[in-house]
Formats: structure tokens, sequence, C-alpha cells
């Protein structure tokens, strides 16, 4: 069975620093993985997701997210903060569980952006 | 195109009641799936359909929950006897296919859902 471990259920940065939101795996192989990033009453939208291919995945927003299995990781970064950014982002996992295959996803991160 | 919908978006309710919950996925969507986001917490499986196939509902907390579909359109989740610990965000999402591919899922804003 997969899991995600979203390290740091609340980052601060200030406008204009580097975003560091940490995501750590176990799945089978081979994982899909996704960033999503959910608003103040809002669903949950889709900013990048990695599949197969090259390990640097570019999304929206100007958010990457890199795929290092060796690491079993899949950071999520950005190099400047906009205080837009302020939401709450969830890592997930998509993998096999028996017969089907299932989205599973980390406990979320809020993030707040300081001016 | 149009996103996947829900209603009602707030639900207030007293404890002992049932509630129906609502959602439209995107049209040509075969796989539609069902969460639970409690305050804090990530999201949480509970029920998902791929098209005819009976529906997994291994994610289903108690047989107080229950949903339907009918064919590839809208979907209601059914509560039974609320309970306090019942308040959350309801949230469904659709997909082009379930299956092992890495299709996107596509969410509604959510109901909330709250039990007095």
């Amino acid at each position: 069975a997969q899991s995600v471990t979203q390290l740091g259920s609340h980052v601060s940065v200030s406008e204009g620093a580097l975003v560091l939101l940490r995501c750590n795996y176990s799945s089978s192989v081979p994982p899909y993985l996704f960033w999503y990033v959910q608003y103040p009453n809002q669903g949950l939208q889709l900013l990048l997701k990695y599949t197969t291919g090259a390990t640097l995945v570019k999304g929206i927003n100007g958010f990457e997210a890199e795929f290092k299995k060796s690491e079993t990781s899949f950071h999520l970064t950005k190099p400047s903060a906009h205080m837009s950014d302020a939401a709450e982002y969830f890592c997930a996992v998509k993998g096999r569980t028996g017969s089907n295959y299932k989205l599973t996803f980390g406990k979320g991160t809020l993030l707040t952006v300081n001016p | 195109g149009a996103g996947v919908s829900q209603s009602p978006s707030n639900k207030v309710t007293e404890k002992g009641k049932d509630v129906e919950l609502r959602c439209d996925p995107i049209s040509g969507h075969t796989a539609l799936y069902w969460y639970r986001q409690r305050l804090g917490q990530g999201l949480e499986f509970l029920i998902y359909f791929q098209g005819n196939s009976a529906p997994d509902k291994s994610g289903l907390p108690s047989d107080r929950f229950s949903a339907e579909r009918t064919g590839e359109s809208v979907s209601t989740l059914t509560i039974q006897r609320t309970q306090q610990e019942d308040s959350a965000v309801y949230l469904c999402a659709s997909s082009l296919a379930a299956g092992g591919g890495p299709d996107t899922q596509y969410f509604g804003p959510g109901t909330r859902l709250t039990v007095l």
C-alpha cells in the first residue's frame, strides 16, 4: 500500500523568499505523483504531476517539483513566494491497492506568506 | 468547460437526520470519487465509481454511508443517522478513467457538512 508524508503541517515564508514544501512517499513502481493546492473554501486544483520521463516537473503559478527515486521524495518549490500563494498544499501518490488504483493524499501543508 | 459541481455548498443538520450530497462530474468522465476532509486533515478516500463496474466502497467508514451513481452522470452520497463526527467537507472528483494511468482527478468545491 502507498503512503505520503508531508513534513511540516505549517510553513511560513516572507514574500519573495524561496518556498520549499516537502513530500516523501512509499509506493509500488511506477509511482505517479501529484501536488494539489487548495485555496480557502475551494476544492483542490492540480499544480503539477509526475508520470514518467523528466524528473523535474514544472507546474502552474511558477511551481516545480523534482522526483528523486533514490530519496522517495517529490518536494515542491517556488523561487519567489507571492502573497497569492498562501493556501494549503497536498502531495498525493497513485499506486495499486489490491486490484484497484487509489490516490493517497498527505495531510497537507499550510503555507502562509508574510509581507 | 464546466467543472465538477457539488450541492449544496453548505449543509447544517441535526444529529440523527439523514443527508444527501450531490455531485455532477465533468461530462465524459467515467470515474467519480468521493473524499472526506476533516478539519486539519488530509483527504480520506470514501468510494469510487468506474463506468458500469461495481464501485469500490472500501473507504466508507460505516454502513450509515452509501453512494449511488447513475451511469456516468450524477452521484449522490447519503449519510444516514448523522453523527457529530460526520462533520467535514465532502469532496467529489472525476477523471477520464480510473485504473493505473496518471489521469488527473478534477475536484469540485465541496459540501461543508455540520452536524449539530
